[in-house]
């Protein structure tokens, strides 16, 4: 299976700050990397797909990029509702697997 | 617009059997790849497999092979999901999903999850 390891496992951040996240790949992968908000209680939200197109509604403050093995979800001016779970997954190779994931809490 | 509802939360006992479904609404059932995802408990999401309606096509995770049975209705447009052998720690929220565009490349609808409790 293709591990997916994030970093940090969680972050601290105020409001209006930027934050990234890490994600690598054990195998390249191409782009077949998601990006995945989740609350608590909640199903996962699909933000950004195919490593950098970002999901119809999403707010473009989102933005990811990378190639292969190396991704990275970036948050510009963070706000209120953006302090969450986030989840990487890559859809190159089955099973699909997902990265242990990365809370992101208010400073 | 598109919903995936799932069947109800179930307790189930350790050895025994449960299936969940998953209803699919807006957009053609068969135009789609369904694939269902698991959360234990404060843990990350976990790809359980995949089927693709419109050729019968089934994947799954290697560790589910054997106890876990994904099947679609394409009359009811509902995917289903047996587990089977449950233990404790299949004690989970499962959640079937859809992709946007048939390739099974990334999830964009999700359903509401299903609470699976395993306990004796």
């Amino acid at each position: 299976d293709i591990q997916m390891t994030q970093s940090p496992s969680s972050l601290a951040a105020s409001v209006g700050d930027s934050v990234t996240i890490t994600c690598r790949a054990s195998h390249s992968i191409s782009t077949y990397l998601n990006w995945f908000q989740q609350k608590p209680g909640k199903a996962p939200k699909l933000l950004i797909f195919a490593a950098s197109s970002l999901q119809s509604g999403v707010p473009s403050r989102f933005s990811g990029t990378g190639y292969e093995t190396d991704f990275t979800l970036t948050i510009s001016s963070l706000q209120p509702d953006d302090f969450a779970t986030y989840y990487c997954q890559q859809s190159y190779k089955i099973p699909h697997t997902f990265g242990q994931g990365t809370k992101l809490e208010i400073k | 617009q598109v919903q995936l509802v799932q069947s109800g939360a179930e307790v189930k006992k350790p050895g025994s059997s449960v299936r969940v479904s998953c209803k699919a609404s807006g957009g053609t059932f068969t135009s789609y790849t369904f694939h269902w995802v698991r959360q234990a408990p404060g843990q990350g999401p976990e790809w359980m497999g995949w089927i693709i309606p419109i050729l019968g096509t089934i994947n799954y995770a290697e560790k589910y092979q054997g106890r876990v049975t994904i099947t679609a209705d394409r009359a009811t447009s509902t995917a289903y999901m047996q587990l089977s052998s449950l233990r404790s720690d299949d004690t989970a929220v499962y959640y079937c999903a859809r992709d946007q565009d048939g390739t099974g490349s990334y999830l964009t609808y999700w359903g509401q999850g299903t609470l699976v409790t395993v306990s004796s």
